[in-house]
């Protein structure tokens, strides 16, 4: 069956300091991948996707994620956080032939002064 | 720019009760979607449309109805509402399956 797991479900890190958020899926078919931010008491906001090509996405923000097909893992990073990026962080998988997308459980980020 | 609007944006029910939910998107999108979102949980697939007049089950459809008369609404139904289904309920909207979805604010349903 397909599956997002996202193992960590909070991450603590200093304002400044590099963040890494993962993503694992099991999905029989190529999927196309993607990572959304909730801020609290909003919608969810796309921040990239990868559905083919260059495994080394750029989104907005900032932000950036790895597709490795050897590891099932699609990582959201960023180099250097602000207290703005306090939200939580949703991955997802989809494939070609499927008509919808399953969300992970998400991680919400906390953010150091 | 409306993007994904959602109505009412909160909601308190008592148990046995019924209500609508509406969403309306302006991005003449093909597909619609319709999530709850519990605590720990993630983002859980209602009901889903892939067109006007279509309908489909997603991971948990029990309780609920769902109804596509027009491409720009999508209506969730409760017709007798239960504690377990309080909830944040969001409404999402794409062009394809693949493509992005753009999501409303949001709905916060309490049901006591």
């Amino acid at each position: 069956a397909q599956s997002v797991t996202q193992p960590d479900i909070h991450i603590t890190v200093s304002e400044g300091a590099s963040l890494e958020l993962r993503c694992n899926y099991s999905y029989g078919a190529t999927p196309y991948l993607f990572w959304y931010v909730q801020s609290p008491g909003q919608g969810l906001q796309l921040l990239l996707k990868y559905f083919s090509g260059d495994t080394l996405v750029q989104g907005i923000k900032g932000f950036e994620a790895e597709f490795k097909r050897s590891q099932s893992s699609f990582n959201l990073r960023k180099p250097s956080v602000h207290w703005s990026d306090a939200a939580e962080y949703f991955c997802a998988v989809g494939a070609l032939r499927d008509d919808k997308i399953i969300f992970g459980k998400g991680t919400r980020l906390h953010i150091l002064p | 720019n409306a993007g994904v609007t959602q109505t009412p944006k909160f909601r308190v029910l008592k148990t046995g009760q019924s209500m609508t939910l509406l969403c309306a998107q302006d991005m003449n999108h093909e597909y619609m979607y319709w999530y709850r979102q519990d605590p720990g949980m993630g983002l859980r697939l209602i009901h889903y449309s892939v067109g006007e007049g279509t309908t489909a089950k997603g991971e948990v459809p029990d309780g609920y109805n769902v109804s596509r008369l027009k491409k720009q609404n999508f209506l969730l139904g409760l017709e007798s509402a239960a504690p377990s289904q309080t909830s944040v309920y969001f409404c999402a909207s794409s062009q394809a399956a693949k493509n992005i979805q753009y999501f409303g604010a949001g709905t916060r349903l309490s049901v006591l």
